[in-house]
């Protein structure tokens, strides 16, 4: 049975940063791409990033308002992804979920199990 | 950046057909997959690459995409498909991919 489980969400200042994790079981993480996923309270989903695997260089990808700031990373070896969040914001603020890529090597696809989600706050 | 147009609410009543929207630049170039999402839930895939069923999901749920519009169809529709629907591509030129807005079901 597929898994994704997200943890490391909680309370943040603006302007600080949180590490979140995404740890993987059923499949074989080292071969799938990972994306994250967020979603504001009352709003719609919205893309964060994407990274490859390792036969695919472990590329990343970002979304526009979260490039510079964000960075997407993995341990193939404790089947995890990682999403390490500086510089937040406000409107950051969101559920972030963690999902399983499934498609071709050029990245077009789409993503077949969710993480339960785990909720960012950012505020002073 | 590529851009998804889904209406904001759709409404239906019992054992009607409810037909969902995405509207997008020549979408019927690309792969459309579709989302299902209740309240305090995670998303669940109901169709992939445009008209395909993941197993589990019934056949009363299915996709068309040609030109400038994706459909999402419920057949026969219940209180339970009751949910936020999302339709999604992946947008080659800028290796992003894209969700449209959402549309909230409304079984009446």
């Amino acid at each position: 049975e597929v898994q994704l489980v997200e943890s490391g969400g909680g309370l943040v200042q603006p302007g600080g940063s949180l590490k979140l994790s995404c740890a993987a079981s059923g499949f074989t993480f080292s071969g799938s791409a990972m994306h994250w996923v967020r979603q504001a309270s009352g709003k719609g989903l919205e893309w964060v990033g994407r990274i490859r695997s390792k036969a695919n260089s472990y590329a990343t990808a970002y979304a526009a308002s979260v490039k510079g700031r964000f960075t997407i990373s993995r341990d193939d070896s404790k089947n995890t992804a990682y999403l390490q969040m500086n510089s937040l914001k406000t409107e950051d603020t969101a559920v972030y979920y963690c999902t399983r890529h499934v498609g071709d090597a050029s990245g077009d696809g789409f993503v077949d199990y969710w993480g339960q989600g785990t909720l960012v706050t950012v505020s002073s | 950046s590529y851009v998804l147009t889904q209406p904001p609410s759709v409404s239906v009543a019992p054992g009607k057909t409810a037909r969902i929207t995405c509207g997008g630049n020549n979408i019927g170039s690309k792969s459309v997959h579709w989302y299902q999402q209740k309240p305090g839930q995670a998303p669940v895939l109901v169709i992939y690459y445009d008209s395909d069923r993941p197993s589990g999901i019934p056949e009363r749920f299915s996709g068309s995409n040609s030109g400038n519009t994706a459909t999402l169809t419920i057949s026969r529709v219940e209180a339970g498909d009751e949910a936020d629907y999302y339709c999604q591509v992946w947008d080659s030129s800028s290796d992003h991919q894209v969700f449209g807005g959402g549309t909230k079901l409304t079984v009446l």
